[in-house]
């Protein structure tokens, strides 16, 4: 199992840009999610999915839309890059049945946007 | 409101110095699921333990160890004997709607930095 992947590494945008971080697990988790990780913030959920199809908003979704057309994937797309989205995104995913699970993160993308 | 507060923004230690890193937390829920996460230098978030709200036994494991007390909205994370190797930011998170897989509510972060 390669677990959660997350795809680029880094990413240099400038203001204005669309770009499409992406999130890819193979561990048929139901739930997937995005957070953003800010100096002296912590991480702060920005969406999250239960299952193929469904997506909700988390505590910071503005400038950010995701969609779950597989369970396997998880793109979160930012249609218009700007500043106050630099910052280092995890995506996460667990299962929803097995009752002794926990979340595993992906390794992040560090977006920088000018 | 849930909430999960890391009071401490950064502490040093020298190695084999013992340290405790608070966390407190606010919730309405009565099943609730409390962690711990490391994120080294390197970036990556390490998960370290999950605690349910119907246990409160103090766990071990190594040279870490918990000390969950409902009666003061607190898990302590105490490293006994500290390396280098220990530091990191690490993160006590709390989750959503009763749930241990669903969403996370993150505490700020405590900085560890432990000197040779």
């Amino acid at each position: 199992n390669a677990g959660v992947t997350q795809t680029p590494k880094f990413q240099v945008l400038k203001t204005g840009q669309s770009m499409t971080l992406q999130c890819a697990q193979d561990m048929n988790h139901e739930y997937m999610s995005w957070y953003r990780q800010d100096p002296g913030m912590g991480l702060r959920l920005i969406h999250y999915s239960v299952g193929a199809g469904i997506t909700d908003q988390g505590e910071v979704p503005n400038g950010y839309n995701v969609s779950r057309s597989t369970t396997e994937d998880f793109p979160l797309r930012l249609l218009s890059a700007a500043p106050s989205q630099t910052s280092v995104y995890f995506c996460a995913s667990s299962s929803l049945l097995d009752g002794t699970d926990t979340q595993y993160f992906g390794p992040g993308t560090r977006l920088t946007v000018l | 409101a849930q909430k999960v507060t890391q009071a401490q923004t950064e502490i040093s230690v020298v190695e084999k110095e013992d340290v405790t890193l608070d966390c407190v937390y606010e919730t309405r829920d009565t099943t609730y699921y409390l962690f711990w996460y490391k994120q080294p230098p390197s970036g990556e978030l390490v998960f370290l333990i999950r605690r349910n709200s119907f246990d409160e036994q103090n766990e071990i494991s190594g040279r870490y160890s918990w000390n969950f007390q409902k009666s003061t909205s607190s898990f302590n994370f105490t490293i006994t004997a500290s390396q280098v190797v220990d530091s990191a930011v690490y993160f006590c998170a709390l989750s959503e709607g009763g749930r241990s897989q669903g969403n996370l509510i993150f505490g700020k972060g405590t900085k560890l930095s432990v000197k040779p």
